[in-house]
């Protein structure tokens, strides 16, 4: 399967412990955006990494939430004293850059806060 | 501030007829704008992609227009099927050099009647 992918799909937590999502892009795209969607909504932007790079974060980003890239490859996004407001789906999409904006996206994690 | 609007939230049409989507946005200074599949509890499957020297884009039964003078873009589905039935997300992105935030309608949920 050459798409995005990430895990894990669903996760269930109670509220006050750390959580860390992963995702793995497509391997040629250098551009990774991290965002998050709640029910009825559409998907909001969280981080957004060129390579190893986080070129970019949203204000909704809070001193709880870190994102990494190590070598420019997978991500991971952890949540540290996770609060029911957290729970949502988070998604993440890549892109090759280069000039294609063309946005792909994995199937997220749920995340669920007790 | 950019702001994207998808109306109708709902629609529903009985299977074989044409329809129309709606996305409007507030700032014409986009780089492209982007049309998306969501199914429940899935993440997005990009349909259609439109630069911002483009005016439409098509692909099988899918035709999107793009008009930035008037902040509007349209998805039309033709010979509509059960299978369609999905919440359909447009998103817009920023037209500045430095911008990597892409700002997404909340979606408009259809349902196609067999």
């Amino acid at each position: 399967d050459t798409g995005v992918s990430q895990n894990p799909r669903h996760k269930i937590t109670k509220r006050g412990q750390n959580v860390t999502f992963r995702c793995d892009p497509i391997s040629e795209h250098n551009r990774l955006y991290w965002y998050r969607q709640t029910l009825g909504q559409g998907p909001e932007f969280l981080t957004y990494f060129q390579n190893e790079a986080q070129l970019e974060k949203s204000r909704l980003l809070s001193d709880r939430f870190s994102a990494e890239r190590p070598k420019g490859s997978f991500s991971t996004l952890e949540i540290q004293r996770t609060e029911q407001g957290d729970s949502a789906m988070y998604l993440c999409a890549s892109s090759l850059g280069q000039g294609s904006e063309k946005l792909f996206f994995g199937s997220g994690t749920q995340l669920s806060v007790l | 501030k950019q702001e994207v609007t998808q109306i109708p939230a709902a629609l529903s049409v009985p299977e074989g007829e044409n329809l129309v989507l709606n996305c409007s946005f507030t700032d014409s200074a986009i780089y492209n704008l982007q049309w998306f599949r969501q199914d429940p509890g899935k993440g997005l499957t990009s349909l259609l992609l439109i630069q911002s020297s483009q005016r439409e884009q098509t692909s099988g039964r899918l035709n999107a227009s793009l008009d930035k003078s008037s902040g509007r873009s349209t998805l039309y589905i033709a010979a509509s099927q059960p299978g369609d039935s999905a919440t359909y997300l447009c998103a817009v992105r920023r037209g500045d050099s430095s911008a990597s935030k892409i700002i997404f309608g909340s979606g408009t949920r259809l349902s196609i009647r067999p």
